[in-house]
Order: structure tokens, then sequence, then C-alpha cells
């Protein structure tokens, strides 16, 4: 059965940093690359990034490609996403996903994880 | 990149049938038949409905169609049912591997 767990809710304050894990399961790890989306207050899905879990390689929506980063822990089967100099524009949930690379097709979600930035 | 443009909301009698619009540009659905559709219930995970225009995933019910044509997509429900009412998204590929998703529509049954 395929599935993501996400880690849980994050508050930060404006300037900081998050860090938002997902843990895919019900297949090998390294056969899919993840992407990450993301979901704000009175807007629509937006397409973040996506990193290889076999080459580690990423590539990233150029909105946020200067304070973004994506990893892959082969070891523990898990993706981090990192969002740096945090705003309130960036209070959102923010989802990862099996899936991209080549083609918008992304059949397993995590549950989502609502990260908060307010001072 | 621009979001592709949906229509904020659209409504149906049950057992009727809907069509949501995507429109994008000729840099990404006019360009690639590489066009999928999400179902969103607030509070759960996303579902994949369609890919590639017009496939199915197994376990999605047939009622789920899609086409496209020059630089829009869209999205059919037929026979229209409570449990549809949810936001649905249009994703497109855009170059360079990257990808463009739409504001989403919320259906009202």
């Amino acid at each position: 059965q395929l599935q993501a767990v996400q880690s849980g809710a994050e508050v930060k304050t404006p300037g900081a940093s998050v860090k938002v894990s997902c843990k895919p399961s019900g297949y090998r790890f390294t056969d899919y690359g993840i992407s990450w989306f993301r979901l704000a207050p009175g807007q629509g899905l937006e397409w973040m990034g996506f990193i290889s879990t076999y080459s580690d390689e990423a590539n990233y929506a150029q909105k946020f490609h200067d304070r973004i980063g994506l990893t892959a822990d082969t070891d523990t089967s898990t993706v981090y996403l990192e969002l740096r100099s945090l705003t309130s524009d960036d209070t959102a949930v923010y989802f990862c996903a099996r899936g991209g690379g080549s083609r918008p097709l992304f059949d397993s979600w995590g549950q989502g994880t609502l990260v908060t930035v307010a001072s | 990149q621009s979001a592709l443009t949906q229509p904020a909301s659209v409504s149906g009698s049950p057992g009727h049938s809907i069509t949501v619009s995507c429109v994008g540009t000729s840099s990404d659905i006019g360009q690639y038949d590489f066009v999928s559709w999400y179902q969103y219930h607030p509070d759960k995970a996303p579902q994949l409905l369609l890919y590639d225009v017009s496939h199915r995933p197994s376990g999605i019910s047939t009622r789920f169609s899609g086409s496209k044509s020059g630089n829009t997509a869209s999205l059919t429900i037929s026979g229209l049912q409570s449990e549809d009412e949810a936001y649905y998204f249009c994703c497109s590929y855009a170059a360079d591997n990257t990808f463009v998703l739409g504001n989403g529509t919320r259906v009202s049954v």
C-alpha cells in the first residue's frame, strides 16, 4: 500500500527556516522521485521542486530556487524539504508526492504539513 | 511561470455532468500531452484522477474523463455524486522538468 507520512505542524517566526520530512512506503524508495507542493490560504496548489531519490539531483521552481533545498536520505528512506528566509506568505500546507521529473504524474501524496509563519 | 486558469467554482445537480476547464499557454498545455488532474478534499491528501490528459489510474471511476484542445484541458465528471464535492486542480508539464498547476475549482453538487 502506497503512502507517505510527513512530519508534524510547525510554527516559525519571519526570517527563520523550516525543515519538513516525508517518508514514503509501499515501494522501493529509489525507484521514484519525490516532488513537493504547497497550498496557501486562498491560493492554488503550487509545485516547488523535485528530487531524484536515485541520483540525489534536484530541480526547483524558479520562484523558490534561492531559498529551497531538497535532500534524500536513502538510509532512512526519507526526503526533506528545507525552506529558508520565511515570510508570512509562506504560511501554507506543504505536501510531498511521489512522482515528477519529466511527467506530472503524482500518484501518492503525504497527508500535508501545516507551516505557520507569524511573529 | 503563471498558474493555469481554472474557474473558481462549478456546480451541478446529482446525476448530471459538469466540465472543468484549465487554460494554459502554448508553452505548457499546448505543447505537451502531459496534463493531470487531482481531487482535493480539505484536510485530506490530494488524489490523482487523470494523467497524460485522459488516462485513469486503477481504482478511479470511469465517471471522470479528460480531454485537451489547443491550450485548454478539460475534466468532465458525469453522473455527479455528493462525494464529488471537492476542489479540483489541473497540472501541466512546463519544460525543463518543471510543472505548473491551476488555481483550483470548487465543485458543488
